[in-house]
């Protein structure tokens, strides 16, 4: 059981906008720390997409947005597309754990 | 180019021992926090252990606390993980990665920006 609840699965068509959510509390995201987003490819290491809530790094496409509210964030993804299909993770931080969290992962489908 | 590379991956017995390795190029390493990430087959990311720049602050997950130990040689540009008295339930890729960004002596961030290829441990 992930200290970060996300949904297991999302699907949308191409073209469509999907949303990803990442559910925390109040000694995490709700503390203020930041949340980051991972992109995972099929027998690939994680890919870093989103960092400090809603900044892009260098080389991620606008088509990805992350948002943060109370103890919860979002990652959005506009115009999906096939290569899209892969498993997105949350991170961020739990002072009452003492460490880095991760979500469970949602792994996406385009139809 | 960053880089990080991982080795000493393998199959080990339950009980039985073994020694990470992360090597790293393209960035000052004796600036930079790195932590270890790993993932059990079909599962989702865990964190395992981090460490700061100097070494003066360590942290573990409670899952490894007393069984692993995180090292760095800031001369080599190299991090370690000793991994004792495995479990079953340690099987997993093991990725080293990097924590957030400096400038200079100032360092940013607790996203893991850069990550190694991952080696896998089989217990």
């Amino acid at each position: 059981q992930s200290v970060l609840t996300q949904p297991p699965s999302v699907s949308g068509a191409p073209g469509q906008r999907v949303t990803i959510s990442c559910t925390g509390s109040s000694s995490n995201i709700g503390a203020g720390y930041d949340v980051h987003w991972y992109q995972q490819l099929p027998g690939a290491a994680p890919k870093l997409l989103i960092y400090g809530n809603n900044n892009r790094p260098s080389g991620v496409t606008n088509r990805f947005s992350g948002s943060k509210s109370g103890t919860a964030a979002s990652l959005a993804i506009t115009g999906l597309q096939a290569e899209d299909e892969a498993d997105y993770y949350c991170q961020s931080y739990d002072n009452s754990l003492s460490g880095v969290i991760f979500g469970g992962g949602t792994k996406l489908t385009v139809l | 180019e960053v880089q990080l590379v991982e080795s000493g991956g393998g199959l080990v017995k339950p009980g039985g021992s073994l020694r990470l390795s992360c090597a790293t190029s393209g960035f000052p390493f004796n600036t930079y926090s790195i932590t270890w990430v790993r993932q059990a087959p079909g599962k989702g990311l865990e964190w395992v252990s981090s460490i700061s720049s100097t070494s003066s602050s360590i942290y573990y997950a409670d899952s490894v606390k007393g069984r692993f130990t995180i090292s760095r040689d800031n001369a080599k540009s190299s991090l370690s993980l000793q991994m004792n008295s495995l479990r079953a339930e340690d099987t997993a890729v093991y990725y080293c990665a990097r924590v957030g960004y400096c400038s200079g002596i100032s360092c940013y961030g607790t996203e893991l920006r850069f990550w190694g290829q991952g080696t896998l441990v089989t217990v």
